[in-house]
């Protein structure tokens, strides 16, 4: 079965400052790869998903991603973080019955 | 086109009692997932259902935790004489299909506090 490590379980960063959260995945066939945004006392947001074609992916709000299958990882990063990208960021391996894993989650904090 | 609609939102119940939380996938969605999110956890698969059917429940505890997702009406998650640890917050998701280019969309996720 699939599984998900995220290395960090809090991030504290600058606003403006760079960002890359760190996932790794276990899975034995072609993974389908996916980070979501947590608010607080909020659902689920879909940032980017990986299924194929270019390793680089781009998301919403600013981020991308990158699968490097030789590192079993799938980072995602920002450029230049936002007081408003203060969540929690889980990635996500899905299977081909569309049965997600998750990681343990990120929580991001950015300071002013 | 509403998304994944669950409710309630916040569920208050005492130790023994029963809770059934609702999902509605989005429309023309037909497979539907439930998540447990504990505390400074992250997500935890529970079940995965079609309709009329249970796919995959291999993370459904044991005893007291049901899922359903009839024919016509919201999808069920029942979970019988809840216990202070059943407090969490549970996330349902629905896709349109199963298998490869699709995604799930999450709902507001319902909390579950047991007092």
């Amino acid at each position: 079965a699939q599984s998900v490590t995220q290395p960090d379980i809090h991030i504290t960063v600058s606003e403006g400052a760079s960002l890359e959260l760190r996932c790794n995945y276990s899975y034995g066939a072609t993974p389908y790869l996916f980070w979501y945004v947590q608010s607080p006392g909020q659902g689920l947001q879909l940032l980017l998903k990986y299924f194929s074609g270019d390793t680089l992916v781009q998301g919403i709000k600013g981020f991308e991603a990158e699968f490097k299958r030789s590192q079993s990882s799938f980072n995602l990063r920002k450029p230049s973080v936002h007081w408003s990208d203060a969540a929690e960021y889980f990635c996500a391996v899905g299977a081909l019955n569309n049965d997600m894993r998750f990681g343990a989650g990120t929580r991001l904090t950015v300071k002013p | 086109n509403a998304g994944v609609m669950q409710n309630p939102r916040h569920l208050v119940r005492r130790r023994g009692q029963e809770a059934r939380l609702r999902c509605s996938p989005m429309k023309g969605h037909s497979h539907v997932y439930w998540y447990r999110q504990l505390p400074e956890e992250g997500l935890k698969f529970m079940v995965y259902l079609q309709k009329e059917n249970i796919i995959d429940e291999s993370g459904m505890p044991k005893e007291r935790f049901s899922a359903e997702f009839p024919k016509e009406g919201p999808s069920i998650l029942r979970i019988q004489q809840v216990v202070r640890g059943d407090s969490a917050a549970y996330f349902c998701a629905s896709s349109p299909m199963r298998g490869v280019n699709t995604e799930a969309f999450f709902g507001q996720g319902t909390r579950l506090t047991v007092v």
